[in-house]
């Protein structure tokens, strides 16, 4: 059981905006701690796509896009195309846990 | 290139021990909180642990605590997992991965390692 909630799957056709949500609790998003955004392609590692709730990296397209409130946090994907098709994972800082914490993930499926 | 690479992954026996290294470049590696992180066949990611830049700080998962000691070689450029008492839920890709920016614990994880697979199996 993972301490941030990610839905496990999402689907979208090309062209359409998706969101993936990432639900926590008072010691976590809810403490005002920065929540980050991962794209993991099969059989790669993570790669970071939104930090601080809603910065892009260099070289991340606009498409993708983060916002925080409250004690949940979500990423937004516009324009879907078929190389998104990912497993998508938000992490944050825990201060009862001293460290950081990971959603379980999410797969975008792209009909 | 900016570049970590890990290495020391395996198949090990439980209960035995395994360390596991993290080989960077391209950055100065001395002035950045490193983290590894794991993910085990077809689950999701796991945070392990962290070390600050100077390696006077170092935070563990509840999982891995008493078990794993994470540490650096800043002469080295090199990350380290020494990992004792190893169990069968250890298996799993071992990622090293930098801190963004030279920020507090809660920063985002800008660089990743390819990762090392760790199978502890009898």
């Amino acid at each position: 059981q993972s301490v941030l909630t990610q839905p496990p799957s999402v689907s979208g056709a090309p062209g359409q905006r998706v969101t993936i949500s990432c639900t926590g609790s008072s010691s976590n998003i809810g403490a005002d701690y920065d929540v980050h955004w991962y794209q993991q392609l099969p059989g790669r590692a993570p790669k970071l796509l939104i930090y601080d709730n809603n910065n892009r990296p260099s070289g991340v397209p606009d498409r993708f896009s983060g916002s925080k409130s409250g004690t949940s946090a979500s990423l937004a994907i516009t324009g879907l195309q078929a190389e998104d098709e990912a497993d998508y994972y938000c992490q944050s800082y825990d201060s009862s846990l001293s460290g950081s914490v990971f959603g379980g993930g999410t797969k975008l499926t792209v009909l | 290139q900016v570049q970590l690479v890990e290495s020391g992954g395996g198949v090990v026996q439980p209960g035995r021990s395994l360390r596991l290294s993290c080989a960077a470049s391209g950055f100065i590696f001395r002035s950045y909180t490193m983290h590894w992180v794991r993910q085990a066949p077809g689950k999701g990611l796991e945070w392990v642990a962290l070390i600050s830049y100077d390696g006077s700080n170092k935070y563990y998962a509840d999982s891995v605590k008493g078990r794993f000691t994470i540490s650096r070689d800043n002469s080295k450029n090199t990350l380290y997992l020494q990992m004792n008492s190893l169990r069968a839920e250890d298996t799993a890709v071992y990622f090293c991965a930098r801190a963004l920016g030279y920020g507090d614990y809660s920063s985002a994880f800008d660089i990743w390692g390819q990762g090392t697979m760790v199978t502890v199996s009898s």
